[in-house]
């Protein structure tokens, strides 16, 4: 079975420094992976997905996140956080059929001014 | 182009009851998923339709059940209501089947249950 972890329940960042969450994810074939972002009270909003092409993926608002295989991680990173950015962050793999997605536990991230 | 829809927004039920919830995926979207959200254990699978059709199902008792109409449109029921079902239920739709795929999700469905 697919599974993934996130370290770290609760990230807090000044405004304008890095954001980097970390997620590591077990599964015995090549996954998909995504970073998902909730916004109180909201759904999910996809971030970006990974599905095999290049290892390094760019997303909206400025995130990206880097697959490696020999890790086993996906880990999102922003280069300068915005308060815009507080919000939960999701990281999630799915099954190559389907549409089941399998979620970590999730990172609420804090921006301070 | 509308987003998924979910309704209603929120829902306060009883202890034994039973609930249905609503889902209108995006226009051309066959593909419906379904999640539960709960602070203890997060986000949950529930199952997928697609062309009217189980194609996954998470581990969640029977009491949970689902279906997908002609139209796409997806529902959810849960039966004999626990306090442990109180939830965010969120409704996702996808273009079509695959793991690739993008999900788009709904702004949930709280349910209490009392």
């Amino acid at each position: 079975a697919q599974s993934v972890t996130q370290l770290g329940s609760h990230v807090s960042v000044s405004e304008g420094a890095l954001v980097l969450l970390r997620c590591n994810y077990s599964s015995s074939v090549p996954p998909y992976l995504f970073w998902y972002v909730q916004y109180p009270n909201q759904g999910l909003q996809l971030l970006l997905k990974y599905t095999s092409a290049a290892t390094l993926v760019k997303g909206i608002n400025g995130f990206e996140a880097e697959f490696k295989k020999s890790e086993t991680s996906f880990h999102l990173t922003k280069p300068s956080a915005h308060m815009s950015d507080a919000a939960e962050y999701f990281c999630a793999v799915s099954e190559a059929a389907g549409n089941k997605l399998t979620f970590g536990g999730g990172t609420r991230v804090l921006v301070k001014p | 182009k509308a987003g998924v829809t979910q309704t209603p927004r929120y829902l306060i039920k009883t202890r034994g009851q039973q609930v249905t919830l609503s889902c209108s995926p995006i226009s051309g979207h066959r593909s419906v998923s379904w999640y539960q959200q709960t602070p203890g254990q997060g986000l949950q699978f529930l199952f997928e339709y697609f062309s009217e059709t189980q194609r996954n199902k998470g581990n969640f008792p029977g009491r949970f059940s689902g279906r997908q109409f002609s139209n796409s449109r997806s529902e959810m029921n849960v039966s004999t209501l626990e306090l442990g079902d109180s939830a965010l239920y969120l409704c996702a739709s996808s273009l079509r089947t695959g793991g690739d795929t993008e999900a788009f999700f709904g702004q949930g469905t709280r349910l209490t249950v009392v």
